[in-house]
């Protein structure tokens, strides 16, 4: 399967300052999506991009598919983005939908 | 539009007994998943349906979990016997269909005793 590997594993900022998480896949993906799980365990979806750059108010996320990476900015950072964030793709190679997840980037931000 | 819907919230069971979640994927959603995370990992996939058929159970492990999805559109899934190893959340997610965005339900919290 699909190793995914997430970078920083942990980050800790004061309110207002700015990030970015990074992952790698070891093989092409699809269906590339971004997810922050917060402390209730909720995982929220912020982004699906196979290719690309989007954004939604203080993040972006940019994935450059044939470099098989992606990157997460977060600006003006806000306690309440404290959590996990997520990264996950579908194998290219296959046409099943299975998501491989990286373990994560726990970010914390503090007043 | 509603979001996934899984229930319950949070579960207690001593090893041995069994146990059996539910999952109601969001409206039009053919796609529907079921994915173990274990503490301070990422979610992986237990197993996939597409309509009313399994088309990935291969991470599922077969001698004590079942899934089933009979009409298409609710699912369950059971444990039984449970394992120490199996605390976990136990998260659902749908897509419309395979190769689209997966949207996830807030999950169950399982605690093995």
């Amino acid at each position: 399967g699909i190793q995914v590997e997430q970078s920083p594993p942990d980050l800790i900022l004061q309110e207002g300052a700015n990030s970015t998480l990074r992952c790698n896949f070891s093989d092409s993906v699809n269906n590339l999506q971004w997810f922050h799980q917060n402390p209730w365990g909720q995982l929220i979806n912020l982004f699906y991009i196979p290719s690309g750059t989007k954004q939604n108010g203080r993040l972006s996320a940019t994935t450059v598919a044939t470099e098989r990476y992606s990157l997460l900015y977060i600006s003006s950072s806000q306690t309440t983005d404290s959590g996990v964030y997520f990264c996950a793709g579908t194998d290219r190679g296959s046409t099943l939908g299975r998501l491989y997840f990286g373990r994560g980037t726990q970010l914390t931000v503090w007043p | 539009e509603a979001g996934v819907a899984q229930s319950p919230r949070y579960k207690i069971i001593e090893k041995r007994q069994s146990v059996a979640f539910w999952c109601n994927p969001i409206s039009g959603h053919a796609t529907l998943y079921w994915y173990q995370q274990i503490l301070g990992q990422g979610p992986k996939l237990l197993i996939q349906f597409q309509n009313n058929g399994v088309v990935d159970d291969s991470q599922l492990p077969k001698d004590r979990f079942s899934a089933e999805r009979l009409k298409g559109v609710d699912s369950t899934l059971k444990i039984q016997p449970a394992k120490l190893e199996d605390s976990a959340v136990y998260l659902c997610a749908s897509s419309y269909s395979i190769n689209q965005p997966q949207h996830f339900g807030d999950g169950t919290r399982l605690s093995i005793l």
